[in-house]
């Protein structure tokens, strides 16, 4: 059963950073991509970025609110990818979810269950 | 303001049948890409509905059904049940954008 499981989520001040992961079970994680996908209060979803696998050269790419300031990377052998956010803003405040993202087809066939980060001083 | 626009609400009464729209551009749907849909329940994570436009996974009743023509797309619902109740995003590709794929603001479909 493929499963993805985010943690590292919490409270955090304006300015501040935080690191959350996403820990997979199921799949060969090596030979897929992972996207975040956000949802802030009440409102919709936001791709926030990508982060390929070895094959496809284990690229990245952001949305352009979080670009320069979200990294997204990935450690094959722990099959966890993580999401490095810096320089938090109040609108940074969601659910982040962590998704298996089919890179040719570009959609999510696996969602986590989703981790709250709230900025706020 | 989303990339994709979806109506905010749609309604039907058990049994009916509802169409759910998402409209696109010419950096989107129109210029090929697919479209997905995503189903939202209260209080849970999004879950793949549709793909590839007119794609099931394995487990979605085949109430559910989508089309794609020009710049727009559907999701159709036929024999409208309680539990169906729920937020529904179009995805897409964007290639005037770093990356992206895109969503629409969502559609929230309420049972009679």
């Amino acid at each position: 059963e493929v499963r993805l499981v985010e943690s590292g989520g919490g409270l955090v001040q304006p300015g501040r950073s935080l690191r959350l992961s996403c820990t997979a079970y199921g799949f060969m994680f090596g030979d897929d991509a992972i996207s975040w996908v956000r949802q802030a209060p009440g409102k919709g979803l936001e791709w926030v970025g990508i982060i390929r696998s070895r094959a496809y050269g284990g690229t990245t790419e952001y949305a352009a609110s979080v670009k320069g300031r979200f990294t997204i990377s990935r450690d094959d052998s722990k099959t966890t990818a993580y999401l490095q956010m810096s320089s938090l803003k109040t609108e940074d405040t969601a659910v982040y979810y962590c998704v298996r993202d089919l890179v040719v087809m570009a959609y999510f066939d696996h969602w986590g269950q989703g981790a709250l980060v709230t900025v706020s001083s | 303001q989303s990339i994709l626009t979806q109506p905010p609400s749609v309604s039907g009464a058990p049994g009916q049948r509802v169409t759910i729209s998402c409209t696109g551009s010419s950096s989107n749907i129109g210029a090929g890409y697919d479209v997905h849909w995503y189903q939202q329940l209260p209080g849970t994570a999004p879950k793949l509905l549709i793909h590839g436009n007119s794609n099931r996974p394995s487990g979605v009743p085949d109430r559910f059904s989508g089309s794609k023509s020009g710049t727009s797309a559907s999701l159709a619902i036929t024999g409208l049940q309680a539990d169906d109740e729920a937020n529904y995003y179009c995805q897409s590709y964007d290639n005037s954008l770093s990356g992206s794929r895109v969503f629409g603001g969502g559609t929230k479909l309420t049972v009679l």
